[in-house]
């Protein structure tokens, strides 16, 4: 069945440096979504994204979708501490329409 | 999101035990799911409904089983609870009318099996 990997589980950075989580399908995707999860929170949706190449910006959050749309990638600029949580990629294709497959998730944690 | 509800947000129960985890939501949505997060796995999917009709098992379905009772509500039983079922899981919807298809997730039930 579809699988998706996510890399690297954890991330550590100063508050100000970057932080870029990447995910990697074994199928083609018929598109890609991103959640964030606070400490002791649920998932909450991000974005999603659908076309072959396409990038999205949501202020400091940069979110690609590879060209042949197997690998997805999220990039936040000057990290700041209301940015720690878990962040998942969820990848839907094929016959598995309506239902996503998460990656494992990259913990991110930011020191003041 | 307060529109989706999960009843217990936490249970302690011991090995052997039938419990059910319920699901319930106001958003008119068509499609719910049932998931259950673990340490470093992840968000695995246990079983989906896209109507009351229809029940699909997920990646790790062996030793659940689920009931949608109604558009709004889908509960989780856990027949015989064995401790490798701890964890954490959480019910989603998802309204097939929208392009999004974004999935909308209830704040959690921790379930322990000692």
């Amino acid at each position: 069945g579809q699988q998706v990997m996510q890399i690297p589980q954890y991330q550590h950075v100063q508050e100000g440096e970057d932080f870029t989580t990447y995910c990697n399908s074994s199928t083609t995707l018929s598109n890609i979504q991103w959640y964030k999860q606070r400490p002791g929170g649920h998932p909450v949706f991000l974005i999603q994204l659908v076309k072959s190449g396409e990038v999205k910006k949501q202020k400091r959050l940069t979110f690609q979708f590879g060209e042949a749309k197997k690998n997805s990638s999220l990039h936040i600029t000057a990290t700041q501490t209301t940015d720690v949580g878990t962040y998942f990629c969820a990848g839907s294709g094929g016959t598995s329409y309506g239902k996503l497959t998460f990656g494992q998730g990259t913990i991110l944690t930011v020191h003041p | 999101d307060a529109d989706v509800t999960q009843t217990p947000r936490n249970r302690i129960t011991k090995t052997g035990k039938r419990i059910m985890l319920e699901c319930s939501q106001t958003k008119g949505h068509d499609r719910m799911y049932w998931y259950r997060q673990d340490p470093g796995l992840g968000l695995r999917l246990i079983y989906y409904s896209f109507d009351v009709k229809d029940i699909n098992k997920g990646e790790i379905s062996d030793g659940y089983s689920v009931s949608r009772q109604a558009q709004a509500k889908f509960s989780l039983s856990l027949e015989s609870a064995i401790p490798n079922q701890t964890a954490l899981y959480f019910c989603a919807t998802s309204d097939r009318w929208t392009s999004w298809n974004e999935q909308f997730f209830g704040p959690g039930t921790r379930l322990t099996v000692l």
